[in-house]
């Protein structure tokens, strides 16, 4: 059963920083990972998705990396600012065979920037 | 707009009576699924669906069924909620159940049983 974690689970960081967020997984048979952006009681934001056969995907400040024989991906937010205080969100899919199992989400690391 | 529409936004019922929590996307995506979110549990797949008329069990399927008759639509059923079951409901889509085109989600349903 595929597991996903995120570390760290909170971070607090000053405006300005450069920063990493980390999530790993237990089964590198996926088809894709996905980084989403969740607002206090809104719906997640697609951010980022990396194919299983890339290495990485950018968009503006935000940057994904993927390692998938070690299980890892690392998401890079550059000179951070107020307005990217979140929860962010990897998931993965899964293929088995014939089609996808399914999406496995991590619990999330919560991000607050300070002005 | 291509979206995943959901609804209710926010809905209160009482143990025991039937609900329906609707999800429609216009983007002709043939992956649906549906989700739960819980403090320090994270998201949870409840149930999702390759295609029409296909549905697979998630992570969670107890105590929800779902149903795909169409493509745009995967409504959620909850034919005899439980307060367990109180819980902030996502809908997503993807294009296929391949790579694909990675997801989108609905803005949630906010559901407490009482």
């Amino acid at each position: 059963k595929q597991e996903v974690t995120q570390i760290p689970a909170a971070l607090s960081v000053p405006e300005g920083e450069n920063l990493v967020l980390n999530c790993s997984f237990t089964d590198s048979a996926i088809y894709n990972l996905q980084w989403f952006r969740q607002d206090p009681g809104k719906g997640l934001t697609s951010l980022l998705l990396i194919q299983s056969s890339q290495r990485e995907q950018t968009s503006g400040r935000l940057n994904a990396s993927l390692d998938k024989s070690s299980g890892r991906s690392t998401l890079y937010i550059a000179a951070s600012q107020p307005g990217d205080s979140a929860t962010y969100l990897c998931a993965v899919l899964m293929y088995s065979g014939g089609g996808a199992d399914g999406l496995t989400f991590g619990k999330g690391t919560h991000l607050i920037i300070q002005p | 707009e291509a979206q995943v529409t959901q609804n209710p936004r926010y809905l209160i019922t009482v143990t025991g009576k039937k609900l329906t929590v609707t999800c429609s996307q216009n983007m002709n995506h043939e992956y649906m699924s549906w989700h739960r979110q819980d403090p320090g549990l994270g998201l949870r797949q409840i149930y999702y669906s390759m295609n029409v008329e296909v549905t697979d069990k998630g992570d969670v399927p107890e105590g929800y069924k779902v149903s795909r008759k169409e493509k745009r639509n995967f409504p959620l059923i909850l034919e005899s909620p439980s307060p367990n079951q109180t819980s902030l409901y996502f809908c997503a889509s993807s294009l296929s159940r391949g790579p694909g085109r990675g997801y989108t989600f609905g803005s949630g349903t906010r559901l407490t049983v009482v």
